[in-house]
């Protein structure tokens, strides 16, 4: 089954700063992507997501890129604010099949 | 409206005790889910039902009961816990099982079994 891996699992980064996550899947055969953000005693929240057709997708100050061979995609923020602090999952589902979590980066945001 | 309405918010209970929570959605969805979380982890997936029916049954124990009784509503009924099933409960929803849809969670039920 798929497999998805997500790293760091701990982020800092300061006010303005830029901020990555990246993720590695294992089923080639997954073909959406999508991100998840949690604040601290909130739902999940989708905030983009990605299918296999598209190598990138911007909204704001927020990008996920994909790469199909490589079997990775990433979360990239620009201009950091606290509001962006929160935990943040990645998640990838081939056609039909459950959505697989990876294990979650806790991204802190000092100003 | 683009919400998924969970109740309870919290729920404290013994282990002899017997439970609900109850999700609720208007989006004319027809895949809804339940998934445990426990504390900076990821959303674990328990049960899916699709168009009324369960579909995925993720080896859950049997002190966790799913129920379906329309297709905008979903419930968890619970019974003799253990103290480890304290955790956040999470409904969600999508358009439908097949397609890769977009999720929509709820709030949630913070469950402590005493």
């Amino acid at each position: 089954g798929e497999n998805v891996e997500q790293h760091p699992s701990t982020l800092s980064v300061q006010e303005g700063d830029s901020a990555v996550i990246k993720c590695t899947y294992s089923d080639s055969a997954s073909n959406y992507f999508p991100w998840y953000k949690q604040e601290l005693g909130k739902r999940p929240q989708l905030i983009i997501d990605i299918r296999s057709n598209v190598g990138e997708k911007k909204d704001q100050r927020i990008a996920v890129t994909l790469n199909k061979t490589a079997k990775h995609f990433s979360l990239h923020i620009t201009e950091t604010q606290p509001e962006d602090s929160a935990v943040y999952f990645c998640a990838a589902s081939a056609y039909g099949n459950k959505l697989v979590f990876g294990a979650g980066t806790i991204l802190r945001v000092k100003s | 409206d683009t919400e998924v309405t969970q109740t309870p918010k919290h729920l404290v209970m013994g282990m002899t005790n017997k439970k609900s929570l109850k999700c609720e959605q208007h989006m004319g969805h027809r895949a809804m889910y339940w998934y445990k979380q426990k504390a900076k982890k990821p959303p674990e997936l328990m049960f899916v039902y699709s168009y009324e029916k369960l579909s995925i049954n993720e080896s859950v124990p049997s002190r966790f009961s799913p129920e379906c009784p329309n297709s905008s509503l979903l419930n968890l009924h619970l019974h003799a816990l253990q103290p480890e099933d304290s955790a956040l409960y999470l409904c969600a929803s999508s358009q439908d099982v097949t397609v890769n849809e977009k999720l929509f969670f709820g709030s949630g039920t913070q469950l402590s079994v005493l």
